[in-house]
């Protein structure tokens, strides 16, 4: 079964920094753009990053930029966000997903459950 | 990377058509054909019902389809069902492999 799991998250005071993960199973995970996509609560999809299947090519939302870092261990099929310097904005579900095709980052058909993160004092 | 347009809400009757809109610019919606929308239920993470402005993924039913015209992008439903009741979302690409989505449409099923 094609599957992501997403964990890692939780309270977190501003200013502070947590690491999501997503473990992949059932595809072959190197073979894929990955992607981050957040909803804040009662509030829409905001896309985040997105990262190529070697790790080499990251993008990010401008917002966000210099705060959050993507990465992969295709080694371990897990994928990656570092959250720094975390702020109330931020909080929000974090779900990760898969590229519906293998050389495109556009459409993304293979989605975790999403983990929560608050950030508040 | 501004946000794309979308009505906050629709509404049709089962068996009716109702069509959702996402207005961008030139250089997202207007500028490629890489127009996506997906479909979200309460406490549910996103669902991909079209790619490329107008392909289906296998298993979405035909009564989802997508066009573009311009700048602006829809998303009809076909034969209203009280299963479609759900948020649906627009997204884009924007260039330089940055995306874009919608502020999400509420669909009710009357």
């Amino acid at each position: 079964e094609v599957q992501l799991v997403e964990s890692g998250g939780g309270f977190v005071q501003p200013g502070g920094s947590l690491r999501l993960s997503c473990a992949a199973s059932g595809f072959t995970f190197n073979n894929y753009w990955m992607t981050w996509v957040r909803q804040a609560p009662g509030k829409g999809l905001e896309w985040v990053a997105n990262i190529k299947q070697d790790g080499r090519e990251k993008y990010y939302v401008d917002s966000l930029k210099g705060r959050f870092t993507v990465s992969r261990d295709n080694a371990k099929n897990s994928l990656y966000l570092q959250m720094d310097s975390l702020r109330a904005e931020d909080t929000a579900v974090y779900y990760c997903g898969r590229a519906l095709e293998r050389e495109k980052n556009d459409a993304f058909d293979v989605w975790g459950q999403g983990t929560m993160v608050t950030v508040s004092s | 990377q501004s946000a794309l347009t979308q009505p906050p809400s629709a509404s049709g009757s089962p068996g009716q058509s109702v069509a959702i809109s996402c207005t961008g610019t030139s250089s997202d919606v207007g500028g490629y054909n890489y127009v996506s929308w997906y479909q979200q239920r309460p406490g549910q993470a996103p669902k991909l019902m079209i790619y490329e402005v107008t392909k289906r993924p296998s298993g979405v039913p035909d009564r989802f389809s997508g066009s573009k015209s311009g700048n602006t992008a829809s998303l009809t439903v076909s034969g209203l069902q009280a299963e479609d009741e759900a948020d649906y979302y627009c997204s884009s690409y924007a260039g330089s492999n940055n995306l874009v989505f919608g502020g999400g449409t509420k669909l009710t099923v009357l």
